[in-house]
């Protein structure tokens, strides 16, 4: 599959803080899904953008779609401890199978 | 809230033994997904299903994988041999009609001795 680049690989932050991740690609992707991974469970679909350009918020989530098709980023507003976990984006390009990048680990501090 | 559900949560077995993971994916779903997360890396797509045939494979989807859907509502991936590189979680998802969005299962852990 095509490589998705996603960064920063982890961030360490205060609570309250906002925090910024993104996804890059070298080739087009026609839907890009957010999700939030805890440890030993499944992927949980945060956000998911169809159209380029598109943004797309929920609850204290925020993510775009790049106008290129290349790359997306999400957004977390006011972080809670709660949102400590491993957050993945994924593309789909073509067909439907998902595309994922390697995960941005994110610790938020009381 | 429908859920995707898999059985079961962890599975052991020995080099060159056969074991099939279940899956119950979401009642009004039409496309059914197994992905794969060797530890500590990311999620790996393996094979797609719609209209009780395989759509999609990966690379890592060799002959020595199937699927099936026996009945209505279980989705199954069958590895024939296992082998110690098969250790991993492996995600079942589903996808509803006219949609994008996949929702996965909680998981099966499985450690190959």
């Amino acid at each position: 599959g095509q490589q998705l680049n996603q960064s920063p690989q982890s961030m360490f932050i205060q609570e309250g803080e906002d925090v910024s991740m993104n996804c890059t690609s070298s080739s087009i992707f026609n839907t890009w899904l957010w999700y939030k991974q805890d440890p030993g469970e499944g992927p949980v679909l945060l956000i998911a953008l169809y159209k380029a350009g598109e943004l797309t918020s929920n609850g204290r989530l925020t993510a775009q779609f790049g106008i290129t098709r290349k790359d997306s980023f999400l957004n977390i507003s006011a972080s809670i401890p709660s949102d400590v976990g491993i957050y993945f984006c994924a593309g789909q390009d073509s067909g439907y199978a998902l595309n994922f990048g390697k995960g941005t680990s994110l610790l938020v501090t009381p | 809230e429908p859920e995707v559900t898999q059985t079961p949560s962890h599975q052991v077995t020995q080099m060159g033994q056969e074991v099939i993971l279940r899956c119950v994916p979401i009642s009004n779903h039409l496309y059914f997904y197994w992905y794969r997360q060797i530890l500590g890396q990311k999620v790996e797509f393996l094979v797609s299903f719609y209209n009780n045939e395989i759509s999609e494979k990966s690379e890592i989807f060799d002959d020595q994988f199937s699927v099936e859907r026996p009945d209505g509502s279980n989705f199954t991936l069958k590895i024939r041999s296992t082998k110690l590189e098969d250790s991993a979680m492996y995600f079942c998802a589903s996808q509803g009609p006219g949609a994008y969005e996949q929702y996965f299962g909680p998981g099966t852990r499985l450690t190959v001795t």
